[in-house]
């Protein structure tokens, strides 16, 4: 399976801590992106990150990207309840044609 | 801008019926992909379209699963006969194009098979 694997599957913080969620991946990718998931809705798109960068950020959200190792993190700064929500890593890979290949996904709870 | 429009909400049907789901992407978007989230899992995808043509299928079980977008602008993704296994969210989402990496997702059918 070429599905990544996200760590930890669950975190519960306080409010105003901060968050780090982790992301590994099998193949070369060409780009790899986050997404949010509340509970029982769609999937939103929080930031993506290309195979030549190594940090991005946007606002509260920090993401960095180690191709060597196969692996991408999540930092979410002073954390609210409304970030209560599932977080999914995804990425592309060079030769594929757009399709996004999902981890399994960290389940976050902040707690206010 | 309108957003992927999925309907219905939610499905509950006995296993060995049949059900459809339809998506409308974003208006303009010409690559559409219909993926399956299985509760507790990230979303792996069924199909991908690329205006009316498939361009990816690979994991979808043909033996069940059908999905047309026939005029390259909305779709259908149909199972007959559902399984158990079946129950889970059938997430559609639509980019601008193979190479544009804007994804918009709708917010997903329900289906629970009893």
């Amino acid at each position: 399976s070429q599905q990544g694997e996200e760590d930890p599957q669950a975190l519960s913080i306080q409010e105003g801590e901060n968050a780090t969620m982790n992301c590994s991946y099998k193949t070369s990718i060409n780009n790899l992106q986050w997404y949010r998931q509340n509970s029982g809705r769609g999937l939103v798109h929080l930031i993506l990150i290309r195979s030549n960068e190594r940090e991005k950020h946007s606002g509260r959200l920090r993401v960095t990207l180690d191709t060597s190792k196969k692996s991408s993190s999540l930092l979410i700064t002073a954390s609210r309840a409304a970030d209560t929500a599932s977080y999914f890593c995804a990425h592309t890979t060079p030769s594929n044609t757009g399709k996004l290949i999902f981890g399994q996904g960290t389940t976050l709870q902040v707690k206010p | 801008e309108a957003g992927v429009a999925q309907s219905p909400r939610y499905k509950i049907i006995e296993k060995r019926q049949s059900v459809a789901f339809w998506c409308n992407p974003i208006s303009g978007h010409a690559t559409l992909y219909w993926y399956q989230q299985i509760l507790g899992q990230g979303p792996k995808l069924l199909i991908q379209f690329q205006n009316n043509g498939v361009v990816d299928d690979s994991q979808l079980p043909k033996d069940r699963f059908s999905a047309e977008r026939l005029k390259g602008v909305d779709s259908t993704l149909k199972i007959q006969p559902a399984k158990l296994e079946d129950s889970a969210v059938y997430l559609c989402a639509s980019s601008l194009d193979l190479r544009d990496y804007g994804y918009t997702f709708g917010s997903g059918t329900r289906l629970t098979v009893v």
